[in-house]
């Protein structure tokens, strides 16, 4: 199994308060990815990183940031959080020249 | 925009049933697809993949052919199991290096012994 890990695997918080979900791997691959996974809506790309300190958005970036300051971690940051984030994060990575993305195992996140 | 169209479900079969999961998919360029699995409280692991036109992927007894021209890539299996229950993700990626996945919206399959 690709090295991947992602913390903390559950969390509930409050509405307008700061949350930070860690996504660390050991496989060195260059692209990292956050995903969200919504009933009915399968998975959606919010950001994504292609090096240390690359970033981009994905489909629903809103109300999310991210950042990459070593290749091992990629961290997704909701400033402020709101009931509609509340969602499972999946992380994912994939290697140069790869066209298969290994998946963590997700976070479960609640927004009261 | 991209997408990607999974069969309704969730999908109940019997052991030993023929499965058929239909995808499409709408793309501006020519996409790989892949089709995902998600066992329960896991994350997704590829299942099978097929990057151009009449492309086969197959894997675990899985198999979906690359349809260009009804733009489908449905994931059949003979001979379904237990152990098949899951959730099925179909999906595309069109872009080279970042692999950008467009999903689509997943199908639940439960297997009955």
């Amino acid at each position: 199994d690709a090295g991947i890990t992602q913390s903390p695997r559950h969390k509930v918080t409050e509405t307008g308060t700061p949350v930070t979900l860690r996504c660390h791997q050991t496989e060195n691959h260059r692209y990292m990815y956050w995903y969200r996974q919504d009933p009915g809506h399968g998975l959606r790309l919010i950001h994504y990183s292609y090096g240390v300190k690359d970033t981009d958005k994905g489909e629903v970036s809103d109300g999310y940031s991210v950042s990459r300051s070593k290749t091992e971690d990629f961290l997704l940051t909701l400033e402020s959080a709101t009931s509609s984030q509340t969602s499972v994060y999946f992380c994912a990575i994939s290697g140069s020249g790869e066209d298969e993305q290994f998946f963590g195992p997700g976070t479960r996140l609640t927004v009261l | 925009g991209d997408s990607v169209t999974q069969m309704e479900g969730p999908v109940t079969l019997s052991e030993e049933a023929f499965l058929t999961i239909n995808c499409t998919y709408t793309a501006t360029g020519y996409p790989s697809l892949f089709w995902y699995v998600q066992y329960p409280g896991e994350g997704l692991q590829l299942l099978l993949k097929a990057t151009k036109a009449d492309d086969k992927g197959s894997n675990k007894g899985f198999e979906a052919t690359y349809r260009k021209e009804t733009t489908s890539f449905h994931l059949e299996k003979g001979s379904v199991q237990v152990s098949d229950s899951a959730v099925y993700f179909c999906a595309l990626s069109l872009i080279q290096g970042a692999q950008k996945l467009v999903f689509g919206q997943g199908t639940r399959l439960t297997i009955n012994p």
